[in-house]
């Protein structure tokens, strides 16, 4: 089956630096999306990316938090100045068009800011 | 907007129970829904899905149909292995409404002892 891949598997960094997490959808996808989990916590939805734009973002995903697509394969995001509380789990997901709704998830950045 | 609630855990069972996690919905449109599981250590992975009322989604021996009277899409399985211990999220998906994103329930935390 096709795989999402997700890089760095773990990040760690200081309080106030950026960070990037990198994302390799699956090729022929066209919805792209950002979730996290905060240890022990629910999964929480952060943005969803299509046709080179954000279609939808959370409450979550403020002025911190920007995505890209640089090129056509990789999925960005990027968050420009860490607090503790952005410690956690982030998920990249793609999914097909039409009546394919299914999620493609990866396994995931565990982002620990010190 | 939407939710998921799902039944609380941790759910502890002996192997070759029977499990039975409960999953209701509220959701504007009519979503498709999905059950996912997260093993330890690992990123979320699909089990099953229903994308209509009625439908059944089966895999690895665990079943739960689109209930759309009651909003409900209960997770079963008639025996259960110690390697189903995990976390399992309930979730929707409405692509007319939502930009596709997902909505998750809180996850329910399965134990299976030998």
């Amino acid at each position: 089956e096709p795989e999402v891949t997700q890089t760095p598997s773990h990040q760690v960094t200081q309080m106030g630096q950026e960070v990037i997490l990198r994302c390799v959808p699956i090729s022929n996808h066209l919805y792209f999306y950002w979730y996290r989990q905060i240890l022990g916590q629910k999964v929480e939805f952060l943005v969803s990316f299509y046709n080179n734009e954000i279609s939808e973002k959370s409450e979550i995903f403020d002025d911190q938090f920007s995505v890209e697509r640089p090129d056509g394969s990789n999925f960005t995001l990027k968050i420009r100045s860490t607090k503790l509380e952005d410690s956690a789990m982030y998920f990249c997901a793609s999914r097909g068009t039409g009546s394919n709704e299914k999620l493609f998830f990866g396994s995931g950045t565990q982002l620990s800011v010190l | 907007g939407d939710s998921v609630t799902q039944m609380e855990g941790p759910v502890t069972l002996s192997e070759e129970a029977f499990l039975t996690i409960n999953c209701t919905y509220t959701a504007t449109g009519y979503p498709s829904l999905f059950w996912y599981v997260q093993y330890p250590g690992e990123g979320l992975q699909l089990l099953l899905k229903a994308t209509k009322a009625d439908d059944k989604g089966s895999n690895k021996g665990f079943e739960a149909t689109y209930r759309k009277e009651t909003t409900s899409f209960h997770l079963e399985k008639g025996s259960v292995q110690v390697s189903d211990s995990a976390v399992y999220f309930c979730a929707l998906t409405d692509i007319n409404t939502n930009a596709g994103k997902s909505t998750f329930g809180d996850g329910t935390t399965l134990t299976v002892k030998p």
